[in-house]
């Protein structure tokens, strides 16, 4: 069964250093998402793409926060630099059907800053 | 802007027996979907709702969704252990293929 895949599945750094994440949505789906989800709290929207342009990022910390889907396939999220707030379980999902919009979720990146 | 609510957000209850999560959304939505987490992993997609009185059953889980009252229930029945998660709904925005989840109901099936 077709996966969304993300890496690294955990991430440990100091504040101020710089992480990316990375995703590769499940083949054919057009549209993926990066959520944040903060432990004991439901996902919050980061970004949305539709291919390689950019959907929403109304959510995303554009001072710190940077993302991009350049071949409009797999993409990468990063941060720079990371603050202790910042300490979360990111996810990936993608979606090909406009009609639904039934999400598919990758297993996530849990990032730690100390 | 959209809101999402449910409740409760902790449940304890003993196997064998019935329940009910509410989600309760706050602006016009015409989609409602149900997703279950089990501690450290992903979202698994459960239901998806897409009409007024939608009604949708898999195993000891039944969802509805009453776009009227903008309301969708999660029922559980007969409670056994391995239901025991966090269950996430989430609403769309209409014209947006974009989700809002509500803050999550920890559900814990005690033996």
């Amino acid at each position: 069964e077709a996966e969304v895949a993300q890496s690294p599945r955990y991430k440990i750094t100091e504040k101020s250093q710089a992480v990316a994440f990375w995703c590769d949505p499940i083949s054919g789906h057009a549209t993926l998402y990066w959520y944040r989800q903060i432990l004991g709290q439901g996902p919050e929207l980061l970004v949305q793409f539709q291919d390689e342009s950019v959907v929403d990022d109304s959510q995303l910390p554009k001072d710190r926060f940077s993302a991009e889907r350049l071949k409009g396939v797999d993409s990468t999220l990063k941060i720079q630099p990371a603050e202790l707030g910042d300490s979360a379980m990111y996810l990936c999902a993608s979606s090909w059907d406009s009609y639904t919009g039934e999400l598919f979720f990758g297993e996530g990146s849990r990032l730690t800053v100390l | 802007e959209l809101k999402v609510e449910q409740n409760p957000l902790f449940l304890s209850m003993q196997e064998g027996k019935n329940y009910t999560i509410y989600c309760n959304y706050s602006t016009t939505s015409d989609r409602l979907y149900w997703y279950r987490q089990d501690p450290g992993k992903s979202l698994e997609s459960l239901f998806v709702l897409l009409s007024n009185g939608a009604v949708k059953q898999e195993g000891r889980l039944m969802a509805s969704l009453d776009t009227k009252a903008r309301l969708s229930t999660l029922h559980i029945t007969a409670a056994v252990h391995d239901l025991s998660a966090t269950y996430f709904c989430a609403a769309s925005i209409q014209g947006a293929q974009k989700l809002v989840f509500g803050q999550g109901t920890r559900l814990t099936i005690n033996p």
